[in-house]
């Protein structure tokens, strides 16, 4: 049972434009929701966090929506450059566990 | 500072075979977890300790794997024996606070044929 949803395997942008990747989950006790990104070879990086008690979240050329209503969250990524071409994934916790709850991924690619 | 390392990087074993895998925590990390990706899939929960003491293990497979970190450094985690379907990717993340996201290591991935 799946409780971190990403339903797109894979997203092709242009260079400039915005890359906009999505996520929904079924858990209503999740409260605090992350980005990672993942090269090849390499481990995930964390990239950018949002709490249940926002709607938004922006650092830099990254930014997270989060609409707890429709419990649907998307990470917004502009102007797309080639060396965000990665696997992006989405992630959950509850405040009373500590452990995360990871997406499947979405392989973005963004074309030079 | 050093980042959270894991050896080996790749590790192949025939089934039944005993694997033990090795992770070192940025120093001072007091949350230690161990993660598995398999087959491109979701990156699934295995266990979570703090310091010494396991806090949670609930997405241990079943008995055959095993995980320690005596004196609450580094943590191992052993498969024995070792099955087909234990195959994948294994991360290592360490984190300090409780709210941080977590610093994962470049992962063990496992082969066993």
């Amino acid at each position: 049972d799946q409780q971190v949803k990403q339903n797109s395997p894979s997203l092709s942008v242009q260079e400039g434009r915005i890359s906009i990747l999505n996520c929904d989950y079924t858990n209503s006790m999740f409260d605090y929701f992350l980005w990672y990104k993942k090269y090849p070879a390499e481990g995930p990086t964390f990239l950018i966090s949002i709490s249940s008690i926002k709607d938004k979240n922006e650092d830099g050329r990254f930014t997270v929506f989060l609409n707890k209503s429709a419990k649907h969250l998307s990470l917004h990524i502009v102007p797309s450059q080639p060396g965000d071409s990665a696997v992006y994934f989405c992630a959950a916790r509850e405040t009373s566990y500590d452990k995360v709850i990871f997406g499947p991924g979405t392989s973005l690619s963004v074309i030079p | 500072e050093a980042g959270v390392t894991q050896f080996p990087s790749h590790s192949v074993i025939e089934k039944g075979q005993t694997v033990t895998l090795r992770c070192d925590p940025i120093s001072g990390h007091d949350n230690l977890y161990w993660y598995r990706r398999v087959m491109g899939k979701e990156i699934k929960f295995l266990l979570h300790f703090v310091k010494e003491s396991k806090q949670d293990e609930s997405g241990m497979p079943n008995n055959r794997f095993l995980a320690e970190r005596t004196g609450g450094t580094y943590s191992t985690l052993k498969v024995q024996p070792a099955e087909l379907e234990d195959s994948g990717v294994y991360f290592c993340a360490s984190s300090q606070v409780r709210q941080q996201g977590y610093t994962f290591g470049s992962g063990t991935r496992l082969t066993v044929v």
